[in-house]
């Protein structure tokens, strides 16, 4: 079975500040994994994935993940938070089948 | 190319009605998705269909909801009769390749509400 667990369902940071955003996942195999992100009354959209060769990976606006495969997690993080940034970030993995599992969501707010 | 697109964007009816939501997946894609999203229970897959086909359907909650594909640019979701406990935002996402190979397309979503 696969699932992922995302701690913390509302992180604040300051405009600038660093961003942290935590996944951990659990998966007999290596899994691929995404960070979706999801602005207010709009679908998801993919900011990055792992899926094979290079444990850090870059995402759009700024964003990289780093997969860790002994602590079985792949942590979001962006060196300074924009308020643009406020959003509800959403980690998921696969393997088998053709089943996401998503996290249950992490709402990201920004203070200026 | 055009995202895929979702309708309604919202609809609001009443208990008991019959619902249908339509999606028009991306151009070339063969996976299909539909999701549901609570604050209750986060997103939630309810089925997929591949070239049309529906593979998976084991998260479709009762027999009040089925899903069609009968070609590979629509699809529909229906919940008939529907119920208050149905509310919620319901997501259409397409992909080349599957889960897998990386990336899901999502659409706008159709917020239902039913009073």
């Amino acid at each position: 079975a696969q699932s992922v667990t995302q701690l913390g369902s509302h992180v604040s940071v300051s405009e600038g500040a660093l961003v942290l955003l935590r996944c951990n996942y659990s998966s007999s195999v290596p899994p691929y994994l995404f960070w979706y992100v999801q602005y207010p009354n709009q679908g998801l959209q993919l900011l990055l994935k792992y899926t094979t060769g290079a444990t850090l990976v870059k995402g759009i606006n700024g964003f990289e993940a780093e997969f860790k495969k002994s602590e079985t997690s792949f942590h979001l993080t962006k060196p300074s938070a924009h308020m643009s940034d406020a959003a509800e970030y959403f980690c998921a993995v696969s393997r088998t089948g053709n089943q996401f599992y998503f996290g249950t969501g992490t709402s990201l707010t920004v203070i200026p | 190319d055009a995202g895929v697109i979702q309708s309604p964007r919202h609809e609001v009816t009443e208990m008991g009605q019959e619902v249908t939501l339509r999606c028009k997946p991306i151009s070339g894609h063969d996976y299909l998705f539909w999701y549901r999203q609570t604050m209750m229970r986060g997103l939630e897959l309810l089925i997929y269909f591949n070239n049309n086909v529906p593979i998976d359907d084991s998260g479709m909650p009762e027999d009040r909801f089925s899903a069609k594909m009968p070609n590979a640019s629509f699809s529909t979701l229906k919940i008939q009769p529907s119920e208050p406990r149905d509310s919620a935002v319901y997501f259409c996402a397409s992909s080349l390749g599957g889960a897998n190979t990386g990336e899901l397309f999502f659409g706008e979503g159709s917020r239902l509400t039913v009073l």
